[in-house]
Parts: C-alpha cells; structure tokens; sequence
C-alpha cells in the first residue's frame, strides 16, 4: 500500500514568487492534515480537511495560504507570494475516519526555502 | 505556554543502556497521547501510543500520569538503530499537539 507521498520534495524559490505543494494521502483516508516545522521549532498544525471540506483551518499563518482538495482526494497548499518566514518543512498527514484517526500517516515532507 | 514541552536534549547514551524521555502538556482536557519517532530529515512515524495503565512494546515502555500531566517514554537495551528524534503527540479537542522533539544518539 502507497503511502502519503508529497511533491516536491525540495523547493528553493525567492521571496515573492508563489510555490505549490501537493499531497497525496493513502487512499481512503479521508482526514488530511497540513503541518509545517520551521526549524528549531516543533510542528504546527496548519489546517484539516474531512474530505474536500476544510474542517479546521485556524493554523493557516495569513491570506497569502490556500489550500484545497478538490474531490477529496490530494490536497494542494499554494502560498502567494511567498515570504522569507514561510521557509520551513511543510509536511502532510492522513488519517481514517474513526477511532483511527488519531493515528497519523505523515508524507515525508517539502523543504520549503525562500530567499 | 507551548500546550507540550519536551527536553530537546541531546541525550547520547552508549549500546545497551537505559534511556528515559519525558513529556509535560498543558491542556488537562487532553485525550490522547502518542510517541513518534523521526529519522533525521524522514517524515514522523507513530511509535506507540501511550495509556494511562501504561504499554510496553519490547525495549519500549510509554506511561501516562494524568495527575501530573506527563508522559514518558522509556528504551531499555539501547541499539544504535534507536538514534533519531522522539517526538510526544497530545490531542486536545481536534488538534493535535506537538513537541519540539528529544534528540537520542546512541553510541557503539
């Protein structure tokens, strides 16, 4: 069985460009999870989708975030335009629906630079 | 205040030693713990869940103290393949709740 697999894995751009991630959790979880680590920091929650719907977006740092999951399926995290603070390691996590849901199957994560 | 506190460490122990992690959180109306394990620059993975009767997985053994609002998180018989960061997971209503991680490195 695939596991979370997130794109890409490395990404290096400058300070007002925009940069998308896509995250592909196992399927038939229906609980996707947006985290980010910013170093030397722990991980912090960013938002949850049930599905497509967004459940819990109150971890979102500020508008230039958007995430979405058409369909239910992968989600994608776009920040426009990107500053110097969103560098970190962006790292997706699915779950089943269910008591099950509290464990939590993590992507390796995208390190995010922005210079 | 962080909701979980860790010791980052390092802790660098030699080959079959004894080695105990902590964990403290701040919401009280916590439900549920966990300990993860992450290899350096590898995603989180759920090393066991931690109850309050205490669990033991082999050479690891989790314990929860509500009263005290602590976790820990002890390896027996440490092998190198153990070296990698310890990470306590809380949650508290919906979210889950992380620790900045425990730095283990055993030495041969």
């Amino acid at each position: 069985e695939a596991g979370v697999t997130q794109f890409p894995s490395h990404s290096v751009i400058e300070k007002g460009q925009t940069v998308t991630l896509r995250c592909d959790p196992i399927s038939g979880h229906d609980n996707l999870y947006w985290y980010r680590r910013v170093m030397g920091k722990e991980i912090k929650f960013l938002l949850h989708f049930v599905k497509e719907s967004k459940q819990d977006e109150s971890g979102m740092p500020n508008n230039r975030f958007l995430a979405e999951r058409t369909g239910g399926t992968y989600s994608t995290l776009k920040v426009q335009p990107a500053e110097l603070e969103d560098s970190g390691v962006y790292f997706c996590a699915s779950s089943p629906i269910g008591r099950a849901r509290e464990k939590l199957f993590f992507g390796s994560g995208t390190q995010l630079s922005v210079l | 205040r962080k909701e979980v506190e860790q010791d980052p460490g390092p802790f660098n122990v030699p080959e079959g030693a004894t080695v105990a992690f902590n964990c403290t959180y701040s919401n009280s109306a916590s439900q549920s713990f966990f300990w993860y394990r992450q290899d350096c620059r590898k995603e989180p993975k759920l090393l066991m869940s931690v109850y309050s009767s205490g669990n033991e997985d082999g050479r690891f053994t989790a314990q929860l103290n509500r009263a005290s609002q602590y976790i820990s998180l002890l390896i027996r018989d440490s092998k190198l393949s153990d070296s990698a960061t310890y990470l306590c997971v809380v949650i508290a209503g919906n979210q889950f709740y992380f620790g900045t991680g425990t730095s283990l490195t055993v030495i041969p």
